[in-house]
């Protein structure tokens, strides 16, 4: 079955730093990936959805300066953190969607990364 | 606007024990999906289920059973004869015809007890 590799799972770093997330689509091509935070014990919230070769569309109250993300492949999308803070820890997860949308009915799931600003 | 309810945060049974995990969604489209997924501590989500909005029929796979009612905008999710490892979030979300993007609900945090 399709396959969306996130990485890092896990990774800590320091106030004012950035960190970039790579989210790779393993077996198909990802036409849109959306990329979601989640707080402990909250829902997936939905942060934006790119496409292949075009600019990312950032939901409201999301700050796309500081959210940075690329889709330059068909098969990989990364979201980078910059001058990262407290505030910023999270856990992010990508979904990429496949052209047609026949792969688990259009959403298969990065594993996560938990992000910690200290 | 659209928007997915779950207004169970957290339930706790005993194994073996039937539980109904709740999904009351809006939307303004005729045409959506409903969809469940399951988080474990771990953090991956694992797909359930998708229901399309012409399709009312209930669905019934192994101990895991949904109920879509169009009438009172509901897609249920009962755990028949509940598991220990059946202990997780479950997320009900809405996708739109139009975007793609999804809509979660709040999630419900089930804790099943040997």
């Amino acid at each position: 079955g399709a396959v969306v590799s996130q990485h890092p799972s896990r990774v800590i770093c320091k106030s004012g730093t950035s960190v970039k997330i790579e989210c790779r689509s393993l077996d198909f091509q990802a036409t849109t990936m959306f990329w979601y935070r989640q707080f402990p014990k909250k829902s997936l919230m939905l942060m934006a959805t790119s496409n292949e070769g075009s600019k990312a569309t950032y939901e409201q109250g999301v700050e796309k300066d500081k959210f940075l993300i690329n889709h330059a492949s068909l098969t990989l999308s990364t979201l980078t953190v910059t001058s990262a803070h407290p505030e910023d820890s999270s856990f992010y997860i990508c979904s990429a969607r496949d052209f047609l949308g026949d792969i688990n009915y259009g959403y298969t799931f990065g594993s996560g990364t938990r992000l910690t600003v200290v | 606007a659209q928007k997915v309810t779950q207004a169970q945060t957290e339930i706790s049974v005993v194994e073996k024990e039937d539980v109904t995990l709740d999904c009351v969604y809006e939307t303004r489209d005729t045409t959506y999906y409903l969809f469940w997924y399951k988080q474990p501590p771990s953090g991956e989500l694992v797909f359930l289920i998708r229901r399309n909005s012409f399709d009312e029929q209930n669905e019934i796979s192994g101990r895991y059973s949904w109920n879509f009612q169009k009438s009172t905008s509901s897609f249920n999710f009962t755990i028949t004869a509940s598991q220990v490892v059946d202990s997780a979030v479950y997320f009900c979300a809405l996708r739109s015809n139009q975007g793609g993007k999804l809509i979660f609900g709040q999630g419900t945090e089930l804790s099943v007890k040997p």
